[in-house]
């Protein structure tokens, strides 16, 4: 099984910082996936990547970027913190079905 | 696009009761349908799936039958336990080259002793 790690369980950081995901996966998955998820809202796609170097936007990517710099690792980017991205964010990795880590719950003040 | 649609939480079920947790989707094509499980603190779980059409998809006493004809795939388990308390989510993958997950909003259960 693919294992996906999550490099930190919890963060807080302040509003306007620039705040750094990490996800790593221990295959040679081309799919990555970041969603955040919120109560009452379940889970949505915030970015995805089939390959190095390759991302797609999914259904809420304003205020993230994301990166791929090797296949194994796939970053989320908040480029400028705002309250209303507190959130708990999960990666995963998969084709068929997916593997997700075990969160980040950030939480920005 | 695609859409799953679930049950509201949040139920509450006494010890060896039985559970259901209604999904419905609306999909082009052929998806193929999951459901997850997200244990308290932890990550989302697979717990189960079906690639076709009438396949019953099993895990740890939990089963779901994809039915096509009314675009349904609900959870059933004939008999909870305390230790079954989670969220639960239905799940589609629209296939093709790159397998997105549409989630529905997740269903959180409790079973008391």
């Amino acid at each position: 099984d693919v294992k996906v790690t999550q490099s930190s369980r919890y963060l807080v950081k302040r509003t306007g910082e620039k705040v750094f995901l990490e996800c790593v996966q221990d295959m040679d998955h081309e799919n990555m996936f970041w969603y955040r998820q919120d109560p009452g809202l379940g889970l949505r796609l915030i970015y995805f990547s089939y390959d190095v170097k390759m991302k797609e936007k999914g259904d809420i990517p304003e205020g993230y970027s994301v990166s791929r710099e090797k296949k194994e690792r796939f970053s989320l980017i908040l480029e400028s913190a705002s309250t209303n991205q507190t959130s708990m964010y999960l990666c995963a990795a998969g084709s068929a079905s997916y593997t997700f880590g075990s969160g980040t719950r950030l939480t920005v003040v | 696009g695609n859409s799953v649609t679930q049950m509201e939480g949040p139920v509450t079920l006494s010890e060896e009761a039985f559970l259901t947790i209604n999904c419905t989707y609306t999909a082009t094509g052929y998806p193929s349908l999951f459901w997850y499980v997200q244990y308290p603190g932890e990550g989302l779980q697979l717990l189960l799936k079906a690639t076709k059409a009438d396949d019953k998809g099993s895990n740890k006493g939990f089963e779901a039958t994809y039915r096509k004809e009314t675009t349904s795939f609900h959870l059933e388990k004939g008999s909870v336990q305390v230790s079954d308390s989670a969220v639960y989510f239905c799940a589609l993958s629209g296939g093709g080259s790159n397998y997105k997950l549409t989630f529905g909003k997740g269903t959180l259960l409790t079973v008391n002793p």
